[in-house]
């Protein structure tokens, strides 16, 4: 267990649906990321939240909307998704924001679009 | 040119061998840079940090050149449990600059 807790691990869902992806930490850390991993493609950050307050969006379509209501807890919420949406989305965090600072990621959530 | 650029591989390789991998960056400005290692089908996790002087981990070694902006990694007396993707990462340490990752290198360490 790395400290960083993601669920559901794995989701399959329909073009019009809505569900959410959850992410928690018990390091007391202060940062949280999401990133999306898709195949033969580096990590992409999406969202980054510092103090529960969002320090960056990286151009990511709005059919992704992040919600961090305190620094333990992260969520994606997600609607009208594509299929090119399908993805590992894995949740981290770490002790600030600044770049120096190493990144302890979640599990991961597997989600499939059809 | 890409930020952070990694050969994908795979690089198969048989037990106890030595295998380096190499890692290029854009930024010149960069001054944190890591090794996190992925197993198939699970997170990334920290392998180690890279200095500027290098360091060494057990059988794993970091090096840092930053006139030709690149870092390294070697691995001696490989095993079968070392195979696995390695990320490559930078950051340029300043507060509004993230962590840029590789695409990663493919080792397999065959028996």
């Amino acid at each position: 267990e790395t400290g960083v807790t993601q669920t559901p691990r794995h989701l399959v869902m329909g073009m019009t649906n809505k569900k959410s992806l959850k992410c928690e930490q018990h390091l007391g850390h202060n940062a949280m990321y999401w990133y999306k991993q898709s195949a033969k493609k580096p990590l992409e950050l999406m969202f980054v939240y510092n103090f529960k307050e969002q320090t960056e969006n990286n151009s990511v379509p709005s059919r992704f909307s992040p919600e961090c209501p305190n620094s333990s807890h992260l969520f994606l919420h997600l609607h009208t998704l594509q299929p090119e949406d399908s993805a590992l989305y894995l949740c981290a965090s770490s002790r600030d924001r600044y770049g120096a600072n190493v990144l302890t990621f979640g599990a991961g959530s597997r989600l499939t679009v059809l | 040119r890409k930020e952070v650029e990694q050969d994908p591989g795979p690089f198969n390789v048989p037990e106890g061998a030595t295998v380096a991998f190499n890692c290029t960056y854009s930024n010149s400005a960069s001054q944190s840079f890591f090794w996190y290692r992925q197993d198939c089908r699970k997170e990334p996790k920290l392998l180690m940090s890279v200095y500027s002087s290098g360091n060494e981990d057990g059988r794993f070694t970091a090096q840092l050149n930053r006139a030709s902006q690149y870092i390294s990694l070697l691995i001696r007396d490989s095993k079968l449990s070392d195979s696995a993707t390695y990320l490559c990462v930078v950051s340029a340490n300043s507060g509004n600059t993230p962590l840029v990752f590789g695409k990663g290198t493919r080792l397999s360490v065959i028996a």
